[in-house]
């Protein structure tokens, strides 16, 4: 069935240092990979997204890497700032689709 | 362009009562996909609307549903509401069907069942 699973839960980092997270899925057919930035009382915000065409993509400090073979994608923070501190989503399209979440990463930027 | 809006934003219900929200999608878009966020469960996926037809649903009981009009606003009912209820309520718009789309939250209706 539709399954994406985030690790780790809870990622403490020191500003300036990167963050990496790592999203698995389970369908091979998965083919749209978006991310998403919660920050505290707020919309969850598309950051970043990588079509299953493509092995990486970069937009300024995040970038996103796809191992279709592994069925694994992972978010790349570099040089950590606090206003980088939230929760932060990934997702896979389904074949009937849709977007399945994962339950989310708490990241955490200590100054 | 304006975002996607939800009102209210925020609803006090108690148990066995019914609830309407609506979402208001960006300019454009067709496609409007509801979701259920509670503390540690991420986002689950409730129904789908384009065009006026429900294409997806999540796996959540028929007490959930929803609808879409001509001008794609979408409203979702919940009724007999329970306290598991409570939650923060997304939708999302798309240009074309979501899960291939680019989504774009609204703000959320926070639901709180007492």
């Amino acid at each position: 069935g539709e399954n994406v699973e985030q690790h780790p839960s809870t990622l403490s980092v020191q500003e300036g240092d990167s963050a990496v997270i790592k999203c698995t899925y389970s369908d091979s057919a998965s083919n749209y990979f978006p991310w998403y930035k919660q920050e505290l009382g707020k919309r969850p915000q598309l950051i970043i997204d990588i079509r299953s065409n493509v092995g990486e993509k970069k937009d300024q400090r995040i970038a996103v890497t796809l191992n279709k073979t592994a069925k694994h994608f992972s978010l790349h923070i570099t040089e950590t700032q606090p206003e980088d501190s939230a929760v932060y989503f990934c997702a896979a399209r389904y074949g009937n689709n849709r977007l399945a979440f994962g339950k989310g990463n708490q990241v955490v930027v200590i100054p | 362009k304006a975002g996607v809006t939800q009102t209210p934003r925020y609803l006090i219900k108690t148990r066995g009562q019914q609830v309407t929200l609506s979402c208001s999608p960006i300019s454009g878009h067709r496609s409007v996909s509801w979701y259920q966020q509670t503390p540690g469960q991420g986002l689950q996926f409730l129904f789908e609307y384009f065009s006026e037809t429900q294409r997806n649903k999540g796996n959540f009981p028929g007490r959930f549903s929803g609808r879409q009009f001509s001008n794609s606003r979408s409203e979702m009912n919940v009724s007999t509401l329970e306290l598991g209820d409570s939650a923060l309520y997304l939708c999302a718009s798309s240009l074309g069907l979501g899960g291939g789309s680019e989504q774009y939250f609204g703000p959320g209706t926070r639901l709180t069942v007492t």
